[in-house]
């Protein structure tokens, strides 16, 4: 059973500070890794993507990936009451012949 | 850009009975896919259509189907609708399939109820 596992939380981080989201995947080969955010009562929608190991930088938001600790993470800098939402890690395990695998997602509150 | 449709919003619909749900992709997005959205399980992959071929297929009865039209249109199909259907589906698009993509951008979601 290829998993991805996400601390459910809430993250509680002040207005400003910076939030951070972690993730782990069990499948060693996965080639493809996403973060969407789910507002309340909305689709999810996809922030980043990555593929290679390292850093990945979208404005306020960051992507790491490290394949050998099978552990990707996202980074909100200057978070805003407006990131407060659920971060979904998503995974495409290796040979892509499952879809997405999505973990259950964190829940994050910025306080203003 | 025209996102991704999804028809109907809401269906209440009573156990034993089919539905049919419906998803247009972004325009030029070849690939389709489904997923269940329970508060319990979370998000669980369905399944993928390409090119109106079924690529991957998720770990669920065969009571949920699903095809894929030339117009990249895709429906879903559910049959003899047991309590635990009840949950949002939603549909993803996206250029390519598996690992030859750049993210999935997905409809509103059809919220399904059985009762």
């Amino acid at each position: 059973q290829k998993e991805v596992e996400q601390n459910s939380g809430p993250l509680s981080v002040p207005e400003g500070a910076i939030a951070s989201l972690n993730c782990t995947y069990s499948d060693r080969v996965s080639q493809s890794f996403f973060w969407y955010r789910q507002y309340s009562g909305k689709s999810p929608e996809l922030i980043m993507s990555i593929y290679s190991n390292g850093d990945k930088e979208d404005g306020r938001f960051t992507a790491q990936l490290n394949k050998a600790s099978q552990y990707v993470s996202l980074l909100i800098r200057d978070s805003q009451p407006s990131d407060s939402a659920t971060y979904l890690c998503a995974v495409i395990p290796g040979g892509g012949a499952d879809g997405l695998t999505f973990g259950k997602g964190t829940h994050l509150i910025i306080q203003p | 850009k025209a996102g991704v449709t999804q028809t109907p919003r809401y269906l209440i619909k009573t156990r034993g009975q089919q539905v049919t749900l419906s998803c247009s992709p972004i325009s030029g997005h070849r690939s389709v896919s489904w997923y269940q959205q329970t508060p319990g399980q979370g998000l669980q992959f369905l399944f993928e259509y390409f090119s109106e071929t079924q690529r991957n297929k998720g770990n669920f009865p065969g009571r949920f189907s699903g095809r894929q039209f030339s117009n990249s249109r895709s429906e879903m199909n559910v049959s003899t609708l047991e309590l635990g259907d009840s949950a949002l589906y939603l549909c993803a698009s996206s250029t390519g399939h598996g690992n030859q993509n750049y993210g999935y951008t997905f409809g509103s979601g059809t919220r399904l109820t059985v009762v």
